[in-house]
């Protein structure tokens, strides 16, 4: 079955730089949601999109911007950033409208020098 | 203030036994439960779930219970097998306050002995 794609699967930049995350939601999934995954952390929410419209913010940084475009897929902008950017980044979708069943990517690990 | 704690870093259990982990959770508003498996170098895999209007969920050698009075949640797997090593994340939802997002504990790292 296919599942949530992530690119790229690892990124390095440097502090100040820019980033962009992409996330291919399992098709058919109407909702795609954004974590941040620190050093020995759980998952902390960051945003989630339903049908293309923000649905839910969570703890993302003013300097971080999301979208879903038409095709379902979505990016995770990353501008300004710091050294404690660096973190695993996972992409889940689900299809809301059935379960609340999230299914996670496997992630983009970002690291800032 | 972590909403969702799972106070056991680890735990060890010989193959074969039941492994045991346990979740508890503070906030009343949470309704629905999930428990997921992490590898390292991958993304959590979905392993089973409850909603709050049950308290017992089964599927193969994996069990959820869930406590209502006592905000507590445990995940039961028999038997324990050499791949179930693994990392397990509980996570709570507020389906009701039009919230999307988990809230997940901090991870029980399990591991299965021979």
């Amino acid at each position: 079955a296919a599942g949530v794609i992530q690119s790229p699967r690892h990124l390095i930049k440097e502090k100040r730089e820019t980033a962009t995350l992409k996330c291919y939601p399992i098709p058919r999934h109407d909702t795609v949601y954004w974590y941040q995954q620190g050093p020995g952390q759980d998952p902390q929410f960051l945003i989630s999109f339903y049908e293309k419209m923000q649905s839910d913010k969570g703890s993302i940084p003013d300097r971080f911007s999301a979208q879903q475009f038409s095709d379902y897929h979505s990016e995770l902008n990353m501008s300004s950033l710091e050294l404690g950017d660096s973190a695993l980044y996972f992409c889940a979708s689900s299809f809301r409208t059935v379960s609340y069943e999230q299914y996670f990517g496997p992630g983009t690990r970002l690291t800032v020098t | 203030d972590q909403q969702v704690k799972q106070n056991s870093p680890s735990l060890s259990v010989q193959e074969g036994r039941i492994s045991i982990l346990n979740c508890d959770y503070t906030n009343s508003m949470f309704d629905y439960f999930l428990w997921y498996k992490k590898y390292p170098a991958e993304g959590p895999t979905f392993l089973i779930s409850i909603s709050s209007i049950k308290d017992k969920n089964e599927d193969g050698r994996f069990t959820v219970f869930l406590n209502k009075s006592a905000k507590h949640l445990s995940l039961h797997i028999v038997p324990s097998q050499p791949g179930d090593s693994a990392v397990y994340f509980c996570a709570a939802r507020d389906s009701g306050g039009g919230a999307d997002g988990l809230t997940f504990g901090k991870g029980t790292h399990l591991i299965i002995q021979p």
